[in-house]
């Protein structure tokens, strides 16, 4: 069984670009949820994607934006980025409602 | 909005000795998951509670469901170094979409 992975592992932008980050969820599993972590604090989450569609939204800009594929892999798009956009972005995938699996992340550095 | 209080913030101890934490809400939730993360790395599930008063083992791991449903606690015994990093509480939001809240987490230092 392949867990969640996530690519890239480790990105450096400049404020105002736009970056796109990717993860491939657990086999079997079909809901994709996105995460932000800041130095010292808990995930806070973004968005969750159920079977292609949106399925949820924390409080998060438009400027974050996502897509789900057929094959339930996933991209988290972020526009105009900020320095406050630099954080651990985390996939987790989860087949039932609660119990989800982590990637390793992405770092995201916003110069 | 819901949120998770964790104490304690963080914590050193002797290689051997056992390890309390908890985590507590002002709201109910129904299920209680517990993750552990290391230094650069994703959350990992440790343990997933879905009754009042359940009591789960996974290893040296325990955890714990309040019975009023607004607190867990996860003890580790006999604590090793590799039970170094940041264990969090989570659990799912009242919001209606699933998505889980967590708590700022219990840094573990383990002194060998």
């Amino acid at each position: 069984e392949t867990g969640v992975t996530q690519s890239p592992t480790h990105l450096i932008k400049t404020r105002g670009q736009q970056v796109t980050l990717r993860c491939s969820s657990q086999s079997g599993h079909n809901t994709v949820s996105w995460y932000q972590q800041a130095l010292g604090q808990g995930p806070q989450f973004i968005f969750q994607y159920y079977r292609e569609e949106e399925n949820g939204r924390g409080n998060f800009p438009p400027r974050f934006s996502g897509l789900q594929f057929p094959n339930y892999s996933s991209e988290l798009n972020v526009n105009a980025l900020e320095l406050d956009d630099s954080a651990l972005y985390l996939c987790a995938s989860s087949s039932t409602s609660y119990e989800q699996y982590f990637g390793p992340g992405t770092r995201l550095t916003v110069t | 909005g819901q949120q998770l209080n964790q104490s304690p913030q963080s914590m050193f101890i002797q290689e051997g000795e056992d390890v309390s934490m908890n985590c507590t809400s002002s709201s109910i939730f129904n299920t209680w998951l517990w993750y552990k993360q290391d230094p650069g790395e994703g959350p990992v599930l440790l343990i997933a509670l879905y009754k009042a008063g359940e009591l789960t083992s996974n290893g040296r791991l325990t955890a714990q469901f309040g019975i009023t449903r607004k607190d867990s606690f996860l003890n580790i015994s006999a604590s090793i170094p590799s039970d170094v990093g940041i264990y969090f509480c989570a659990g799912p939001s009242d919001s209606g979409n699933t998505p889980l809240v967590f708590g700022k987490g219990t840094r573990l230092s383990v002194i060998a």
